[in-house]
């Protein structure tokens, strides 16, 4: 079945430090992946995709890495700040044949200690 | 980057009432979605809505629920008898050009 998931549920860092949040996807026919972050009681915000044909992608402190061997993503983020307290989803969007929807997995909630 | 509104921001309700919700993008968009989160869980995929037409539901999307785009601008979510388990946030989402979605801020449902 199509489905995605993170590996920890929560996640706790010093601020200044990296911050590195995974997910598993379960559906290799997938050909693009996102990260949203959500703060409590707004909307998921995009942050970062990446299609199946790249390996890396950078953004302004965060790089999303995709490894397709074992179907798995994430996202890191860089000298990670207070204002990066958020659950983070990844959201893997199905070819169009198949729907062409994001599926979204269960988010990771990044906690940042001052 | 598409904008979008939602409204109303808060909706408390009766079981067995009906609801409607509200998005507006600011820009002009032919792919529309609607997806759900429970408190603490996931966002899940309800409907998406291409060119005034439904073009996939998932099984949460029943008899109860529809969507519109009554004036060719708003889009919006009929629950036409809302239940205790329909209580969420209801996010409305637009495509950008390379295939990311956008979602508005949501509109939270309590159904007492």
């Amino acid at each position: 079945g199509e489905s995605v998931g993170l590996h920890l549920p929560t996640l706790s860092v010093q601020e200044g430090d990296n911050s590195i949040i995974n997910c598993a996807y379960s559906n290799s026919a997938s050909d693009y992946f996102i990260w949203y972050k959500q703060e409590s009681g707004k909307g998921p915000q995009f942050i970062i995709d990446i299609r199946s044909n790249m390996d890396k992608r950078q953004g302004q402190r965060v790089t999303v890495l995709l490894n397709k061997t074992v179907k798995h993503l994430s996202l890191q983020i860089a000298a990670t700040q207070p204002g990066d307290s958020a659950v983070y989803f990844c959201a893997e969007a199905l070819p169009y044949n198949q729907g062409g929807k994001l599926i979204f997995g269960q988010g990771t909630e990044l906690s940042v200690k001052p | 980057e598409p904008e979008v509104t939602q409204t109303p921001s808060h909706q408390v309700t009766q079981m067995g009432q009906e609801v409607i919700l509200r998005c507006v993008p600011i820009s002009n968009h032919l792919y529309f979605y609607w997806y759900r989160q429970i408190l603490g869980q996931k966002v899940e995929f309800l409907v998406s809505f291409y060119n005034n037409e439904i073009s996939e539901k998932s099984e949460i999307f029943d008899d109860q629920f529809s969507v519109e785009r009554p004036d060719g601008s708003n889009f919006t979510l009929k629950i036409r008898s809302t239940k205790l388990e329909d209580s969420a946030m209801y996010f409305c989402a637009m495509s950008g050009r390379a295939g990311e979605l956008f979602f508005g801020e949501g509109s939270r449902l309590t159904v007492l």
